[in-house]
């Protein structure tokens, strides 16, 4: 079946940072990712999506690229703040309205 | 622009108490709806979809049931709760006529069974 891999559990940087967040997945076909952000206490928010190879979604100053010969959509950002802290998941829509999710990684970044 | 709500916010429950939760959308017309549960500290995992008024189909068995009975309404229930039961529960909408389409998800309903 599906899967998606997200190999760093939580993640620790200082504001101005580069952050990158790693996601595998696998897949048959040609599946649609997507990262989402979810802040305590709150559901989780759509950030972007990409569905098909060489694709790059972005907003909020993240970014990730569709590659399908690395099965990635690794999450990144050039300079984090403060109000990056959350816990982000990777996640993978293929066919039968199932979207599974990655295990999350928190994100904690000091000011 | 569409709003999903969800209620309650949060329940304390008793073992083998019933459960019933809600969801609603406003804002858009026949969309497809989801039940997602999230225990604490871990992922998303989701339990029914559902593309029309009264049909409902399971994604995996957790001994609850899902129901909608209005195009913009979609109901969690259980007879009886678990344990296991306790958790977060989400309920997202995306837009009908894709299973690839985004799902956006409401603020969700803290579940704790004691």
């Amino acid at each position: 079946g599906d899967s998606v891999t997200q190999t760093e559990g939580q993640v620790a940087l200082s504001e101005e940072d580069f952050l990158t967040i790693h996601c595998n997945y696998s897949a048959s076909g040609y599946p649609a990712l997507f990262w989402y952000v979810q802040y305590p206490g709150e559901g989780p928010q759509f950030l972007f999506r990409a569905s098909r190879d060489k694709e790059k979604g972005s907003s909020r100053g993240f970014e990730a690229t569709y590659d399908k010969g690395t099965t990635s959509f690794h999450l990144r950002k050039a300079s984090v703040q403060e109000s990056d802290s959350a816990v982000y998941y990777c996640a993978l829509g293929n066919m039968g309205y199932k979207l599974t999710f990655g295990t999350g990684t928190s994100l904690l970044v000091d000011p | 622009a569409q709003t999903i709500h969800q209620w309650p916010v949060a329940e304390i429950k008793a073992v083998g108490s019933p459960l019933s939760l809600g969801c609603t959308i406003k804002g858009k017309s026949s969309p497809n709806l989801y039940w997602y549960w999230q225990a604490t500290g871990g992922t998303l995992q989701q339990l029914f979809y559902s593309i029309t008024v009264g049909q409902v189909e399971s994604v995996v068995q957790l001994n609850l049931s899902a129901s909608r009975p209005k195009d913009d309404q979609f109901i969690l229930s259980t007879e009886k709760l678990l344990l296991s039961h306790s958790g977060f529960y989400l309920c997202a909408w995306s837009l009908a006529g894709s299973n690839q389409d985004t799902q956006y998800f409401g603020p969700g309903t803290r579940l704790l069974v004691l």
